[in-house]
């Protein structure tokens, strides 16, 4: 069964530094998401992605992020210079198979820790 | 901005007892989504609920769409130890997920 990769599974970064989050889609959707999840908390949306540009994004999202899809597999997660309040789970997840937004697929996650 | 609000925040319960599960939303929505997310796992998608009213059942598991299609419900009857995880509904807002809090079960056997 097709499903959404997401690479690494855990990183440790020190603050103030810059990490990317990357997601590999499953193939013939074609709409992209970000959400993240802190620690016993609720999962929330940071942004979408359709047509190589963002559709959505939410007051999360700061300058700080970026996204982008480099090639036709790969979506990633840019954050500039990394916040302990950073520390959460990022899932990417894809859906729209042929246009139609049905349920969202989602990945494994990353475990960002920031220190 | 929209608002999905879900109690109870957590449920214990023996094992063989029902459990349910209430969902809100602030304003109309188009659909609801509900996800199972297993301890350490990753959200994943249970069922969608479109038209006012409807009622969906896979297996043991109930899930109802309110007439004004602001709230929403999930229901498993006997519970068994492989439904513990956090159940989660979310709003969809143009594609874009609105979760709510999410409700984690734990069955004790």
């Amino acid at each position: 069964e097709p499903e959404v990769t997401q690479t690494p599974s855990h990183q440790v970064t020190q603050m103030g530094q810059e990490v990317i989050l990357r997601c590999v889609p499953i193939s013939n959707h074609l709409y992209f998401y970000w959400y993240r999840q802190i620690l016993g908390q609720k999962v929330e949306f940071l942004v979408s992605f359709y047509n190589n540009e963002i559709s959505e994004k939410s007051e999360i999202f700061d300058d700080q992020f970026s996204v982008e899809r480099p090639d036709g597999s790969n979506f990633t997660l840019k954050i500039r210079s990394t916040k302990l309040e950073d520390s959460a789970m990022y899932f990417c997840a894809s859906n729209g198979p042929g246009g139609r937004r049905t349920e969202a697929f989602f990945g494994q996650g990353t475990r960002l820790t920031v220190v | 901005g929209q608002q999905v609000m879900q109690i109870p925040q957590y449920q214990h319960v023996q094992e063989g007892e029902d459990f349910t599960t209430y969902c809100n939303s602030s304003t109309t929505l188009s659909n609801i989504q509900w996800y199972k997310q297993r301890p350490g796992g990753h959200p994943v998608f249970l069922i969608q609920l479109v038209k006012s009213g409807e009622v969906k059942k896979q297996k043991r598991l109930t899930f109802q769409f309110g007439e004004a299609k602001k709230n929403s419900s999930l229901h498993i009857t006997a519970t068994q130890t492989t439904d513990v995880g956090t159940y989660f509904c979310a709003g969809d807002q143009g594609g874009k997920l609105i979760f709510g809090q999410g409700t984690e079960l734990s069955v004790k056997p």
